[in-house]
């Protein structure tokens, strides 16, 4: 099975830089995504690792550590409408690479002026 | 670029009705996921298709159905209703041709009374 662990709530200021952290313990690991979701709206992609490293991506980079179980999502320079739930997923392994994705309770940040 | 179609937004029914949620994939994605997401809790996987063939399964209770059409689209089919049902349902769709993220429609909110 899959185990997903993330903070529940962060705070940051505006044009400031957070750091959401998310670890996990998995049966089978095909890669680990970050989704950005506002209330009452869906989950939107915002990046995707499967080997160790940093990707960047604009103002968002996500880091992976699969030896440790562990990844971060940074945001940089903080906008107000930055505020939402960021949700870490586990994709598992499947004979196809199609593997349903394994959420984490997501973390919600609040971004203050 | 088109998106993920879910129908209806928004759905009403009374405990022991049935509930029959429609989603439609990003055009040449192979694969449909269902999701269920009560109030405050992260996206719970119920079902995927992969070429009109259940690929996965997870959480899905026995009242709960779906399928994958020959277009592609998926249903959902709820019977029983029960209060506990309430909640956002989410299809999302990939390709193993293209990239590996899962793209979420806008999901359908049920409630049921």
């Amino acid at each position: 099975g899959q185990n997903i662990d993330q903070p529940t709530e962060m705070t940051a200021t505006e044009g400031a830089i957070v750091q959401i952290n998310c670890t996990y313990q998995t049966s089978g690991f095909n890669g680990l995504f970050w989704y950005q979701q506002h209330a009452g709206e869906a989950p939107t992609f915002l990046s995707y690792n499967v080997l160790d490293g940093l990707e960047e991506k604009g103002r968002f980079s996500s880091f992976l550590s699969r030896s440790k179980g562990y990844s971060y999502l940074l945001l940089k320079e903080l906008q107000m409408k930055d505020s939402a739930s960021y949700l870490c997923a586990v994709k598992g392994i499947s004979n196809f690479g199609n593997e349903k994705l394994t959420f984490g309770t997501g973390t919600r940040l609040t971004i203050i002026p | 670029a088109a998106g993920v179609i879910q129908s209806p937004r928004h759905l009403i029914k009374e405990k022991r009705e049935t509930a029959t949620l429609k989603c439609y994939p990003i055009p040449r994605h192979d694969t449909v996921y269902w999701y269920q997401q009560g109030p405050g809790q992260d996206p719970q996987f119920l079902i995927s298709f992969y070429e009109k063939m259940q690929s996965d399964k997870g959480s899905i209770p026995d009242r709960f159905s779906a399928q994958q059409f020959s277009d592609y689209h998926s249903e959902l089919n709820m019977s029983s209703l029960e209060l506990g049902d309430s909640a956002l349902y989410f299809c999302a769709s990939s390709t193993l041709a293209g990239a590996l993220e899962q793209y979420f429609g806008p999901g359908t909110r049920l409630t049921v009374t």
